[in-house]
């Protein structure tokens, strides 16, 4: 099985700031990883798929880079709606294992 | 638009099965893969398996491998996920996604809004 391990697993910062998330695959994964993030209280919403595809409807201040097994998910500018909790997950195979999570708090 | 439905919140006892519906909408099920994954209270998400729509085939992750069954009902377009022998550690919030397909690449489009199960004696 392929692991998934993200990092910070917590992150305080302020809107406006550029922030990176990284998430490393235990093994090469093209680039079959998709990001989501969740609210308290809500299902994940999908942001980047194959790595770097933005999602249809998903402001540009979020990007997704990188291939085999390191990735990062960039937002440019934070802004008040983005404090959440952010996953990667692997689609390269099965199981669809998921990161930790990175909790995203407000400074 | 797409919809996945989700039944009720379920309050079991240990031993018993727990049986999730999910009702999808705005599309044609058979064309699609559904990925269950839950989420115990205040952890991260764990990806228990999936169901193709067109043809009932399943794929689990081992730790489910002979507890979990994914089952399908085509003329109603809603899909199954039923849990057996539950322990008090599969108290968890489950959700039906369905999953895309472009060119290689494979993802979560359009999650249900969740179902919880409780496990307590």
């Amino acid at each position: 099985d392929i692991q998934m391990t993200q990092s910070p697993s917590s992150l305080s910062a302020s809107v406006g700031d550029r922030v990176t998330i990284t998430c490393r695959a235990s093994q090469s994964i093209n680039n079959y990883l998709n990001w989501y993030q969740q609210k308290p209280g809500n299902a994940p919403k999908l942001l980047i798929y194959a790595a770097s595809s933005l999602q249809s409807g998903v402001p540009s201040r979020f990007s997704g880079s990188g291939s085999g097994t390191d990735f990062t998910l960039t937002i440019s500018s934070l802004q008040p709606e983005d404090f959440a909790t952010y996953y990667c997950q692997q689609s390269y195979s099965t199981p669809r294992s998921f990161g930790q999570g990175t909790n995203l708090e407000i400074k | 638009q797409v919809q996945l439905e989700q039944s009720g919140a379920e309050v079991k006892k240990p031993g018993a099965s727990v049986k999730v519906s999910c009702k999808a909408s705005g599309y044609t099920f058979t064309g699609y893969y559904m990925h269950w994954v839950r989420q115990a209270p205040g952890q991260g998400l764990e990806w228990m398996g999936w169901i193709n729509g067109n043809n009932g085939d399943t794929n689990y992750a081992q730790k489910f491998q002979g507890r979990v069954i994914m089952t399908r009902d085509t003329s109603n377009s809603t899909a199954y996920m039923e849990v057996t022998r539950l322990r008090s550690d599969d108290t968890a919030m489950y959700y039906c996604a369905r999953d895309i397909r472009r060119g290689s690449a494979s993802y979560i489009d359009t999650w249900g809004q969740g179902t919880l199960v409780t496990v307590s004696s």
